[in-house]
């Protein structure tokens, strides 16, 4: 069945360390996207990206970074400049017609 | 700029009850519009979609939803809630770019 995966499910990071969230496709979509959502406060755009090798800044990108060397693939990077990272973070592909998503990735700072 | 506004940041209902979750939009053109829900924990699932045409349509689990061009909005229904309805709905506007989700509304089923 097609779908998006994220890994992992639960990851935790140390402070001042840089961590990646995996997110893989196999919908055949051009466009990717990444959300963090915080209690209360929706989803907030990072960055999504149109077509490999591209991608774009979202509403709340400082403090993260991605590639899109492959269609299947869109990792997030959370760098030690984000101060806040602990959050749900979800992937999503597809367009403005419609999006599918993956089961989000839970980070926590210890 | 498109947007989009859930005024109910909570809503909570009897089982058994009728639901009724409201959405307004802003779009320049015609609005490709949508409502997804949210289990605790989990990603997003398409609920529902509108394109063109009819404008009551037709979703998964009983749900539905009408487009009111002359009041913008697409406000989710539902005639009886069940327990396991108890999530969070998102109401998204999209088109030829990337889609806007409005902030979300809980809710909670009461036994």
């Amino acid at each position: 069945d097609g779908g998006i995966t994220q890994s992992p499910k639960y990851l935790f990071r140390k402070e001042g360390q840089n961590v990646t969230l995996s997110c893989e496709q196999n919908l055949n979509h051009d466009a990717m996207y990444w959300y963090r959502q915080d209690p209360g406060q929706g989803l907030r755009l990072i960055y999504y990206s149109q077509i490999v090798n591209d991608f774009q800044k979202g509403d709340i990108a400082e403090g993260y970074s991605v590639s899109r060397e492959k269609k299947e693939s869109f990792p997030l990077t959370v760098t030690s400049a984000q101060k806040n990272p602990t959050a749900f973070y979800l992937c999503a592909s597809g367009t403005g017609y419609g999006y599918t998503f993956g089961s989000g990735t839970r980070l926590t700072v210890v | 700029a498109q947007s989009v506004t859930q005024p109910d940041i909570h809503i909570t209902v009897s089982e058994g009850a009728s639901l009724e979750l409201r959405c307004n939009y802003s779009y320049g053109a015609t609005p490709y519009l949508f409502w997804y829900v949210q289990s605790p924990g989990q990603g997003l699932q398409l609920l529902l979609k509108y394109f063109s045409g009819d404008t009551l349509v037709q979703g998964i689990k009983g749900f539905e939803a009408e487009f009111k061009r002359s009041q913008s909005s697409f406000n989710l229904r539902k005639p009886s809630v069940h327990w396991s309805d108890a999530a969070e709905y998102f109401c998204a506007v999209g088109g030829a770019g990337k889609s806007t989700f409005g902030d979300g509304t809980t809710l909670t089923v009461k036994p």
